[in-house]
């Protein structure tokens, strides 16, 4: 069954630094979603994208965040310049088709800022 | 989107039924209802999704009542693996962005 993969599965990062977290969706999904979990929390959208644009995004997903497709299988999601609070799992997520439809989550990336 | 109201918690033991509702009383003409299992450290994951009625599925039943101002998911004989977050959304996603919005779900221990 095809899956979303992610990479890395974790990573840690000095506050300040920039991190990119990569997605590779389903090959035929044509929407991309990024989540994050902070621990013993929801789950939080942070930002769609279509068509080679954002569609989307929440108040978290401010200037330091950017997602990008830069080709035609990666999805990634950039930190640009990291604080503490964005100690949290990632989630990236895709699916096939503009309707109610059920977004494949890949497995995260833990992302612990020091 | 439609809020959603589910329990915080419920606890089972393995091999019985397992019925978890959750309240959506402003859901939409348009909307689904949708649930997916969350496991510690892993992505969610979609179990099933309905409109009205019935539907069931190799891993669970989805009940609707005709006003549709609730449902209720079935896990039929939970085993230990069964443990895990629920979670209940509810919305149309017809726009373009189609994000998923999560609640705190309902947190299901299953014992043996």
């Amino acid at each position: 069954e095809p899956e979303v993969t992610q990479t890395p599965s974790h990573q840690v990062t000095q506050m300040g630094q920039e991190v990119i977290l990569r997605c590779v969706p389903i090959s035929n999904h044509l929407y991309f979603y990024w989540y994050r979990q902070i621990l013993g929390q929801k789950v939080e959208f942070l930002v769609s994208f279509y068509n080679n644009e954002i569609s989307e995004k929440s108040e978290i997903f401010d200037d330091q965040f950017s997602v990008e497709r830069p080709d035609g299988s990666n999805f990634t999601l950039k930190i640009r310049s990291t604080n503490l609070e964005d100690s949290a799992m990632y989630f990236c997520a895709s699916r096939v088709g503009p309707l109610w439809e059920t977004q494949y989550f890949g497995p995260g990336t833990r992302l612990l800022v020091l | 989107l439609a809020k959603t109201t589910q329990p915080i918690s419920m606890d089972s033991y393995e091999g019985q039924e397992v019925n978890i509702t959750c309240s959506h009383n402003n859901i939409a003409t348009n909307d689904y209802i949708t649930w997916y299992q969350q496991f510690p450290s892993q992505g969610p994951r979609f179990i099933i999704q309905g409109y009205k009625t019935k539907v069931t599925n190799e891993v669970a039943s989805l009940f609707i009542p005709a006003d549709r101002k609730s449902s209720t998911l079935s896990l039929p004989r939970v085993s230990l693996s069964d443990t895990a977050v629920y979670y209940c959304l509810v919305g149309d996603g017809g726009n373009q962005g189609g994000k998923l919005i999560f609640g705190q779900g309902t947190e299901l221990s299953v014992k043996p």
